[in-house]
Formats: C-alpha cells, structure tokens, sequence
C-alpha cells in the first residue's frame, strides 16, 4: 500500500500568512493527489484534485504542485474560516487510496 | 444540491453486525463510483472500500476484508456497508463519498458507529 507521510504535523500561523503543508508518497503516484481540509464535527473538503486543479468554489488563495512522490499545499492569505486540518489523499490504480495522517493547521 | 444523506450506525457490542446506507440525491447515482471512508476518534482518514458504478466491482482495504461488504441499489439510489464481526477498533465516524477524478468530491454527513466490548 502507498503510504502518505504529511508534515508539518500541526503549524501555527496568524491571520494573513501564507503557509506551506508538503505530503510525500512512499512510491511514485504521478498526479493523482488530492487535498482537503476538514473542520471538527464535519466531513472533509475537497480542495485540489490532481495535484494542482482547484474544485469549483474553492478561492485561488489555495494552490497546489507537486508530481511523482512530493507535492504542496500553499494557502496564502489566512483567514479565520481556513484554520481546520488538512489532509492529502492519494490514488493510484494500483492499490486502494490512502489519505496522510494530516496536518492541524492553528491560530497563532 | 448534490447530498448524500447517511443513515444507521448507533452503538454495538463486539462481535455483533450493523449496516450503514448512504442515499444519493441531485445527480446521476448510477454513473459514479462510491466509496466508505472511517475516522477513529480524533484520528485521520481510512479509506475502507469501493464500489463501481453499476455495483459489478468492489475492493475492500485489508483492515476490513471479510468483515465488511459495500454493495448499492442504483434502482433505490443508496449505498449500503454491511459491517460483520465489529470489534472495538471499528469505533468510528464512517462517511460515504463520491468518486470523482481520483478524488472525493461529495461526502455524507458522517454516522457515528460505536462498539463496546
């Protein structure tokens, strides 16, 4: 199974930041690499697909890059509403999806 | 709006079975993958299993293989997770969601399976 190793594992950061959360893959997954991010209670978000594709209705303060094994997650900008935690998920043809242990994104 | 409205769960002991169903409304139920995704308690994600558009294909993660069957009646539009042999690492918030693009667009709203030993 292809594992999914985020860090930083939690961040502190204040309002107008811009901050940078990395998830790197145990092998080579191209760009099939999603992110989310989640709030307490609720389910997840979906944000970027393939790696660097913003869904529809997610601001452009949120960009993605990466391919192969190391990919980003940057949101510029902080506001209250983007403190939650963020997760990145992968999937390859080749074995089940899998998401990285997540990234607790804080107020400073 | 695209919803899919989760419904089941509660609270079992060990050993005993309970089934999860996810109702899809808003879009073409029968053109899209699904899957079921848990979060232990203030853990992360879990993908468990996936099923194909017209319910011919299902692969389950090895943490739930032979315990836990995905299956879904496009005719009714929902989703089903039949869950055998619970044990207490089965302690969750289970959610179902979309596939789309390699990722999850849409996901239920969460049900909360608890398991007592």
């Amino acid at each position: 199974a292809i594992q999914l190793t985020q860090s930083p594992s939690s961040l502190s950061a204040s309002v107008g930041d811009r901050v940078t959360i990395t998830c790197r893959a145990s092998q080579d997954i191209g760009s099939s690499l999603a992110w989310y991010h989640q709030k307490p209670g609720e389910p997840p978000v979906l944000l970027i697909s393939g790696a660097s594709t913003l869904q529809s209705g997610v601001p452009s303060k949120f960009s993605g890059r990466g391919s192969g094994t190391d990919f980003t997650l940057t949101i510029s900008s902080l506001q209250p509403d983007d403190f939650a935690t963020y997760f990145c998920q992968q999937f390859s043809p080749y074995s089940g999806p899998s998401f990285g242990q997540g990234t607790r994104l804080e107020i400073k | 709006q695209v919803q899919l409205v989760q419904s089941g769960g509660g609270l079992a002991q060990a050993g005993t079975s309970l089934r999860l169903s996810c109702a899809g409304s808003a879009f073409p139920f029968s053109s899209y993958a699904l899957h079921w995704v848990r979060q232990a308690p203030a853990k992360g994600l879990e993908w468990l299993a996936v099923i194909s558009d017209d319910g011919s294909k299902t692969y389950n993660a090895d943490s739930v293989k032979g315990r836990f069957t995905v299956s879904r009646d496009n005719s009714k539009n929902t989703l089903y997770l039949q869950m055998d042999s619970l044990t207490s690492d089965d302690t969750g918030v289970y959610y179902c969601a979309r596939e789309w693009a390699g990722a999850f667009d849409f996901w239920g709203q969460g049900t909360l399976v608890t398991v007592s030993s």
